[in-house]
């Protein structure tokens, strides 16, 4: 099986701009969840989609956005880019989610770079 | 928030020695697992441990957890300059789910 990938690898944009990041869970799992690793703030979740629905969400402002599709590939996005917005950023599947323990698998990460 | 921490945050020991971290989390948890990602990339799950679980193997790698201190520990036996990489406790908060919470990350080196 493929493992989760992540489109792009690497991006960089300027302050203000928005962004999109692309999910592709591993076949047949339906939960993704994102996280946000910066080196002073280690890796942060930012919210889990199951079945096309945010089941959890992180503590992150509204500029951070989301969703699923039927296919259970997922997309962030980030409107108006800061400078703090500079991390990598993970996205991790799992085959069901919610309140049954599933292991989460990662992809390689989108490094995104705020100038 | 219920961001575990690991200790030490940073370690360098010689090729075939043990290697041993340390996390400890904030709140009652369903599972703790550990991750390890290498420079810049994405996590590799090494193990889960359950709550009502106190020790668990997995080739060498053994893994304990006291929830009374509400600390687990990784043990990483005759290390490798492989097993050079950050180490990860994740915990899932109970009730919350699939809302996993990471440590700080302990930064492993191992000279051969």
């Amino acid at each position: 099986k493929a493992g989760v990938t992540q489109t792009p690898r690497y991006l960089i944009k300027t302050r203000g701009q928005q962004v999109t990041l692309s999910c592709s869970p591993i076949s047949g799992h339906r939960s993704v969840s994102w996280y946000q690793q910066t080196p002073g703030q280690g890796l942060q979740f930012l919210f889990e989609y199951f079945s096309e629905t945010q089941r959890n969400k992180g503590n992150f402002p509204g500029r951070f956005s989301g969703r699923q599709f039927s296919n259970s590939r997922s997309e962030m996005n980030v409107s108006t880019l800061e400078l703090g917005d500079s991390a990598l950023y993970l996205c991790a599947s799992s085959l069901v989610g919610g309140r049954s323990y599933n292991e989460q698998f990662f992809g390689p990460g989108t490094r995104l770079t705020v100038l | 928030s219920q961001q575990g921490e690991e200790d030490p945050q940073a370690l360098s020991i010689q090729e075939g020695e043990n290697a041993t971290m340390n996390c400890s989390y904030k709140t009652s948890i369903n599972n703790l697992q550990w991750y390890r990602q290498n420079s810049g990339r994405g996590l590799v799950h090494l193990i889960l441990i359950r709550s009502n679980e106190r020790e668990k193997h997995s080739g060498r790698l053994r893994v304990t957890l006291d929830t009374s201190k509400k600390s687990s520990s990784l043990l990483i036996t005759a290390s490798r300059a492989a097993d050079t990489a950050s180490y990860f406790c994740a915990t899932d908060e109970a009730g919350t789910g699939n809302q996993f919470y990471f440590g700080t990350g302990t930064s492993l080196t191992v000279i051969p």
